[in-house]
Protein backbone atom coordinates (compact mmCIF):
# COMPACT_ATOMS: atom_id res chain seq x y z
CA UNK A 1 0.00 0.00 0.00
CA UNK A 2 1.56 3.48 -1.32
CA UNK A 3 -0.75 5.43 0.76
CA UNK A 4 -1.81 7.15 -2.19
CA UNK A 5 -5.55 6.78 -2.57
CA UNK A 6 -7.81 7.36 -5.94
CA UNK A 7 -11.43 7.24 -6.25
CA UNK A 8 -13.18 4.96 -7.84
CA UNK A 9 -11.51 2.28 -8.93
CA UNK A 10 -13.12 1.69 -12.53
CA UNK A 11 -15.67 4.34 -14.21
CA UNK A 12 -17.39 3.99 -17.56
CA UNK A 13 -19.39 6.80 -18.69
CA UNK A 14 -20.61 7.88 -22.21
CA UNK A 15 -18.69 10.02 -24.86
CA UNK A 16 -19.60 13.89 -23.99
CA UNK A 17 -19.96 13.53 -20.40
CA UNK A 18 -17.45 14.51 -17.94
CA UNK A 19 -16.27 12.58 -14.91
CA UNK A 20 -14.13 13.88 -12.05
CA UNK A 21 -10.98 11.63 -10.46
CA UNK A 22 -10.22 11.83 -6.89
CA UNK A 23 -6.81 11.26 -5.06
CA UNK A 24 -5.84 11.20 -1.93
CA UNK A 25 -1.53 11.62 -1.45
CA UNK A 26 0.47 10.54 1.55
CA UNK A 27 0.02 12.22 4.75
CA UNK A 28 2.34 15.24 4.15
CA UNK A 29 3.38 15.14 0.58
CA UNK A 30 2.45 18.26 -0.72
CA UNK A 31 3.11 17.20 -4.36
CA UNK A 32 0.46 15.64 -6.59
CA UNK A 33 0.93 14.46 -9.89
CA UNK A 34 -1.66 12.94 -12.52
CA UNK A 35 -0.63 10.45 -15.42
CA UNK A 36 -2.50 8.86 -18.29
CA UNK A 37 -1.91 5.23 -19.28
CA UNK A 38 -3.08 3.71 -22.44
CA UNK A 39 -2.28 0.85 -24.42
CA UNK A 40 -0.41 2.45 -27.20
CA UNK A 41 1.04 5.97 -25.04
CA UNK A 42 2.35 4.72 -22.10
CA UNK A 43 2.67 6.45 -19.26
CA UNK A 44 2.16 10.03 -20.26
CA UNK A 45 2.69 13.17 -17.76
CA UNK A 46 -0.12 15.57 -17.24
CA UNK A 47 0.03 17.61 -14.22
CA UNK A 48 1.94 18.97 -10.98
CA UNK A 49 0.47 20.68 -8.37
CA UNK A 50 2.85 21.52 -4.81
CA UNK A 51 0.67 23.05 -2.13
CA UNK A 52 -2.11 24.03 -3.91
CA UNK A 53 -0.35 25.48 -6.94
CA UNK A 54 0.32 24.40 -10.49
CA UNK A 55 3.50 23.66 -10.57
CA UNK A 56 4.36 21.62 -14.20
CA UNK A 57 2.27 20.73 -17.04
CA UNK A 58 2.70 18.31 -19.21
CA UNK A 59 0.79 16.51 -22.25
CA UNK A 60 -2.88 17.79 -21.08
CA UNK A 61 -5.50 18.57 -23.08
CA UNK A 62 -8.18 21.88 -22.83
CA UNK A 63 -10.76 19.66 -22.23
CA UNK A 64 -9.27 18.10 -19.35
CA UNK A 65 -8.17 20.28 -16.07
CA UNK A 66 -7.32 19.82 -12.39
CA UNK A 67 -6.91 21.61 -8.89
CA UNK A 68 -5.07 20.97 -5.46
CA UNK A 69 -7.20 21.63 -2.64
CA UNK A 70 -6.24 23.16 1.23
CA UNK A 71 -6.57 19.67 2.34
CA UNK A 72 -3.81 19.01 -0.61
CA UNK A 73 -5.79 16.68 -2.15
CA UNK A 74 -6.56 16.45 -5.80
CA UNK A 75 -9.08 16.18 -8.81
CA UNK A 76 -8.92 15.59 -12.07
CA UNK A 77 -11.69 16.87 -14.07
CA UNK A 78 -11.92 15.15 -17.83
CA UNK A 79 -14.84 16.69 -19.91
CA UNK A 80 -16.39 16.29 -23.15
CA UNK A 81 -15.16 12.38 -23.36
CA UNK A 82 -13.96 11.06 -26.24
CA UNK A 83 -13.62 7.16 -26.98
CA UNK A 84 -9.74 7.79 -27.07
CA UNK A 85 -9.61 9.05 -23.33
CA UNK A 86 -10.16 5.62 -22.03
CA UNK A 87 -7.11 4.54 -20.02
CA UNK A 88 -5.41 3.99 -16.96
CA UNK A 89 -5.13 7.91 -14.81
CA UNK A 90 -2.74 7.57 -11.79
CA UNK A 91 -1.98 9.81 -9.09
CA UNK A 92 1.42 10.35 -7.53
CA UNK A 93 2.43 12.08 -4.87
CA UNK A 94 6.15 13.18 -3.38
CA UNK A 95 6.97 15.25 -0.62
CA UNK A 96 8.28 17.45 -3.04
CA UNK A 97 11.55 17.94 -1.55
CA UNK A 98 15.12 17.81 -3.52
CA UNK A 99 14.99 14.04 -5.49
CA UNK A 100 12.26 12.59 -3.46
CA UNK A 101 10.14 9.17 -4.82
CA UNK A 102 7.15 9.61 -5.90
CA UNK A 103 4.36 7.17 -4.54
CA UNK A 104 1.60 5.97 -6.77
CA UNK A 105 -2.02 5.19 -6.25
CA UNK A 106 -3.23 2.32 -7.60
CA UNK A 107 -5.38 3.81 -10.40
CA UNK A 108 -8.83 4.82 -11.70
CA UNK A 109 -9.53 2.60 -15.11
CA UNK A 110 -12.24 4.75 -17.18
CA UNK A 111 -13.70 3.38 -19.68
CA UNK A 112 -15.73 5.51 -22.36
CA UNK A 113 -18.33 3.96 -24.64
CA UNK B 1 13.92 16.27 -20.84
CA UNK B 2 17.00 14.27 -21.01
CA UNK B 3 16.51 11.21 -22.75
CA UNK B 4 17.06 7.24 -21.35
CA UNK B 5 17.81 3.51 -23.47
CA UNK B 6 16.71 0.75 -22.07
CA UNK B 7 16.07 -2.49 -24.18
CA UNK B 8 12.24 -3.27 -24.58
CA UNK B 9 12.79 -6.55 -23.18
CA UNK B 10 14.94 -8.86 -20.43
CA UNK B 11 14.26 -12.81 -19.78
CA UNK B 12 16.07 -13.84 -16.20
CA UNK B 13 16.23 -17.04 -14.15
CA UNK B 14 14.33 -17.64 -11.17
CA UNK B 15 16.76 -16.75 -8.26
CA UNK B 16 19.76 -15.64 -10.50
CA UNK B 17 20.61 -11.98 -10.43
CA UNK B 18 19.36 -9.51 -13.23
CA UNK B 19 21.40 -6.32 -14.65
CA UNK B 20 18.91 -3.89 -16.05
CA UNK B 21 21.36 -1.10 -17.97
CA UNK B 22 20.24 2.02 -19.05
CA UNK B 23 22.13 4.47 -20.99
CA UNK B 24 21.76 8.63 -20.55
CA UNK B 25 24.59 9.77 -22.48
CA UNK B 26 22.88 13.39 -22.43
CA UNK B 27 22.28 13.61 -18.23
CA UNK B 28 23.48 16.69 -16.91
CA UNK B 29 24.86 17.44 -13.92
CA UNK B 30 21.43 17.96 -11.76
CA UNK B 31 20.13 15.04 -12.92
CA UNK B 32 18.81 12.28 -10.55
CA UNK B 33 18.54 8.33 -11.60
CA UNK B 34 15.29 6.79 -10.63
CA UNK B 35 14.35 3.93 -11.21
CA UNK B 36 10.37 2.55 -11.21
CA UNK B 37 8.49 -0.60 -11.81
CA UNK B 38 5.31 -1.17 -12.60
CA UNK B 39 3.69 -4.85 -12.06
CA UNK B 40 0.85 -6.09 -14.04
CA UNK B 41 -2.04 -3.81 -13.39
CA UNK B 42 -0.55 -1.49 -10.51
CA UNK B 43 0.94 1.57 -10.51
CA UNK B 44 4.38 2.06 -10.55
CA UNK B 45 6.47 1.52 -7.76
CA UNK B 46 9.50 3.25 -6.64
CA UNK B 47 12.56 1.09 -6.72
CA UNK B 48 15.57 3.08 -5.92
CA UNK B 49 17.59 6.86 -7.47
CA UNK B 50 21.33 7.99 -6.96
CA UNK B 51 23.09 10.96 -8.12
CA UNK B 52 27.01 10.08 -8.66
CA UNK B 53 27.11 7.31 -6.29
CA UNK B 54 26.30 3.36 -6.07
CA UNK B 55 23.38 2.62 -3.74
CA UNK B 56 21.53 0.10 -2.21
CA UNK B 57 18.35 -0.23 -0.80
CA UNK B 58 16.33 -3.85 0.48
CA UNK B 59 14.74 -3.83 -2.79
CA UNK B 60 17.89 -3.50 -5.35
CA UNK B 61 21.32 -1.50 -6.33
CA UNK B 62 21.75 0.83 -8.37
CA UNK B 63 25.37 0.76 -10.23
CA UNK B 64 26.48 4.35 -11.56
CA UNK B 65 29.08 4.77 -14.21
CA UNK B 66 31.99 6.75 -13.17
CA UNK B 67 30.59 9.41 -16.18
CA UNK B 68 26.95 9.04 -15.41
CA UNK B 69 26.09 8.37 -18.89
CA UNK B 70 25.03 5.18 -18.21
CA UNK B 71 23.61 2.55 -15.07
CA UNK B 72 23.04 -0.54 -13.88
CA UNK B 73 20.07 -1.82 -11.88
CA UNK B 74 20.20 -5.13 -9.95
CA UNK B 75 18.15 -7.10 -8.87
CA UNK B 76 20.55 -9.68 -6.70
CA UNK B 77 17.95 -12.60 -6.52
CA UNK B 78 14.96 -12.63 -9.07
CA UNK B 79 11.51 -14.30 -8.11
CA UNK B 80 8.41 -14.15 -9.85
CA UNK B 81 7.24 -11.01 -8.30
CA UNK B 82 9.47 -9.01 -9.79
CA UNK B 83 8.35 -9.80 -13.40
CA UNK B 84 7.39 -5.95 -14.60
CA UNK B 85 8.41 -3.00 -16.35
CA UNK B 86 11.23 -1.30 -15.48
CA UNK B 87 11.48 2.43 -16.00
CA UNK B 88 15.05 4.46 -15.97
CA UNK B 89 14.19 8.20 -15.68
CA UNK B 90 16.44 10.88 -15.25
CA UNK B 91 14.76 13.74 -12.44
CA UNK B 92 16.04 17.27 -13.41
CA UNK B 93 15.46 18.81 -9.95
CA UNK B 94 15.48 22.36 -12.07
CA UNK B 95 12.26 20.63 -13.75
CA UNK B 96 10.23 20.59 -10.45
CA UNK B 97 11.03 16.79 -10.58
CA UNK B 98 8.43 15.86 -12.70
CA UNK B 99 9.06 12.25 -13.78
CA UNK B 100 8.84 11.22 -17.32
CA UNK B 101 8.64 7.98 -18.06
CA UNK B 102 9.83 6.01 -21.57
CA UNK B 103 8.58 2.64 -22.99
CA UNK B 104 10.92 0.75 -20.19
CA UNK B 105 12.20 -2.93 -20.22
CA UNK B 106 9.80 -5.18 -19.88
CA UNK B 107 11.61 -8.32 -17.39
CA UNK B 108 10.05 -11.48 -17.42
CA UNK B 109 11.74 -13.98 -14.68
CA UNK B 110 11.38 -17.87 -15.81
CA UNK B 111 10.99 -20.49 -12.79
Amino acid sequence: DSGVTQTPKHLITATGQRVTLRCSPRSGDLSVYWYQQSLDQGLQFLIQYYNGEERAKGNILERFSAQQFPDLHSELNLSSLELGDSALYFCASSTGQGAAEAFFGQGTRLTVV
Amino acid sequence: DAKTTQPNSMESNEEEPVHLPCNHSTISGTDYIHWYRQLPSQGPEYVIHGLTSNVNNRMASLAIAEDRKSSTLILHRATLRDAAVYYCILRDLEEYEKLTFGTGTRLTIIP
